[in-house]
């Protein structure tokens, strides 16, 4: 699987919109766009994926660029509940669907200021 | 909502203690896998099960164990608890769907004395 950069952490004010970047240069045709975020003392969930379009779900939106090598999540309005640790991983769709070893990186931890 | 339920959230052990952390899922899924999980550093993955009666190791290499006898359990066995086991595991499955969500447990924190 294709490897990923996000920026260690970010800071933002409540309320606001964040944009969280990813770096993926190496992606192939066919790798999907997850995204996970970690809360504190909890197990990661998942946010949103994609492929090639922009996504729009009720959590965020994912905005692909037009030759994939990067993405941004973007929560609309983050509020202090959306300080975690947010994950960007590459799928291989065209991977035998036997197992599922997403790589996850560090990822990039979100501090949303009061 | 996950349902996705792992035991203990904390334990912690002496050396030489057999431990089983228990991992149940009432969603139904096929797949179920095992992450262990250092503070502030990604997941690896240590196990993975297709369903019952199948079970692999995962990209890091670890020395517990995993049984799938039934399709909502997915117990993973330290013979002999070391201090090098002192991590957080967590448990996930997905339905087969092709780009189906990993729902995830809320961990277990393992500290081994």
């Amino acid at each position: 699987d294709a490897k990923t950069t996000q920026p260690n952490s970010m800071e933002s004010n409540e309320e606001e919109p964040v944009h969280l970047p990813c770096n993926h240069s190496t992606i192939s045709g066919t790798d999907y766009i997850h995204w996970y975020r970690q809360l504190p003392s909890q197990g990661p969930e998942y946010v949103i994926h994609g492929l090639t379009s922009n996504v729009n779900n009720r959590m965020a939106s994912l905005a692909i660029a037009e030759d994939r090598k990067s993405s941004t999540l973007i929560l609309h309005r983050a509020t202090l509940r959306d300080a975690a640790v947010y994950y960007c991983i590459l799928r291989d769709a065209g991977r035998r669907d036997s197992n599922y070893q997403l790589i996850w990186g560090a990822g990039t931890k979100l501090i949303i200021k009061p | 909502e996950a349902d996705i339920y792992q035991t203990p959230r904390y334990l912690v052990i002496g050396t030489g203690k057999k431990i089983t952390l228990e991992c149940s899922q009432t969603m139904g899924h096929d797949k179920m896998y095992w992450y262990q999980q250092d503070p502030g550093m990604e997941l690896h993955l240590i196990h993975y099960s297709y369903g019952v009666n199948s079970t692999e190791k995962g990209d890091l290499s670890s020395e517990s164990t995993v049984s799938r006898i039934r399709t909502e359990h997915f117990p993973l066995t330290l013979e002999s608890a070391r201090p090098s086991h002192t991590s957080q595991y967590l448990c996930a499955s997905r339905s087969a769907e092709k780009h189906g969500e990993l729902f995830f447990g809320e961990g277990s924190r393992l500290t081994v004395l």
